[in-house]
């Protein structure tokens, strides 16, 4: 029982260009949602949130917009650069303080 | 991931010993967490601990895996009589005590691998 999907296993983009990963979660109970990156032999990094009360949060290069009629989330990484290429998961949480549910991930490449 | 510190970052047994792994978490954090990412998957929710108490363990396999979070020192996730379907990177996460929705730091995992 997925209740966070990320449907697309890799995306590669030229650096410069916008990077956009998509999310996808069954359970209208989520109100708290994360994206976390992961490098290799790593553990992941926190990067940015959102509450369900907004629909959208920025910091920096990364925007996070969140759909919940669609129960729907994307990152969006404008520009891109090398330096994020890694592997992104996508997490939501019911906002009882407790477990995050994690996405399978998304292997970004951004080539130069 | 500075803070949150897990030991080791490899461990290797044999099916049948026993596996310890240890976490702390960032300092002025009690909340704990402890996460499982099998080959080509993403991370899986085992446990969510604090201090001397177990919050949550829907997670955790109903044998051979328990977690601890002592009032002093690390939190210990211990997996007896271990199978090779165990292998995999385990993660602990801590976030602080607060009212509000705090994202979850984690360490740099454990590689525990099977012989």
């Amino acid at each position: 029982d997925q209740q966070v999907k990320q449907n697309s296993p890799s995306l590669s983009v030229q650096e410069g260009r916008i990077s956009i990963l998509n999310c996808d979660y069954t359970n209208s109970m989520f109100d708290y949602f994360l994206w976390y990156k992961k490098y290799p032999a790593e553990g992941p990094t926190f990067l940015i949130s959102i509450s369900s009360i907004k629909d959208k949060n920025e910091d920096g290069r990364f925007t996070v917009f969140l759909n919940k009629s669609a129960k729907h989330l994307s990152l969006h990484i404008v520009p891109s650069q090398p330096g994020d290429s890694a592997v992104y998961f996508c997490a939501a949480s019911d906002n009882q303080g407790g477990k995050l549910i994690f996405g399978q991930g998304t292997e970004l490449s951004v080539k130069p | 991931n500075a803070g949150v510190m897990q030991n080791p970052r490899h461990l290797v047994r044999r099916r049948g010993q026993e596996a310890r792994l240890r976490c702390s978490p960032m300092k002025g954090h009690s909340h704990v967490y402890w996460y499982r990412q099998l080959p080509e998957e993403g991370l899986k929710f085992m446990v969510y601990l604090q201090k001397e108490n177990i919050i949550d363990e829907s997670g955790m396999p109903k044998e051979r895996f328990s977690a601890e979070f002592p009032k002093e020192g690390p939190s210990i996730l211990r997996i007896q009589q271990v199978v090779r379907g165990d292998s995999a990177a385990y993660f602990c996460a801590s976030s602080p005590t607060t009212g509000e929705v705090q994202p979850q730091h984690f360490g740099d995992g454990t590689r525990l691998s099977i012989l």
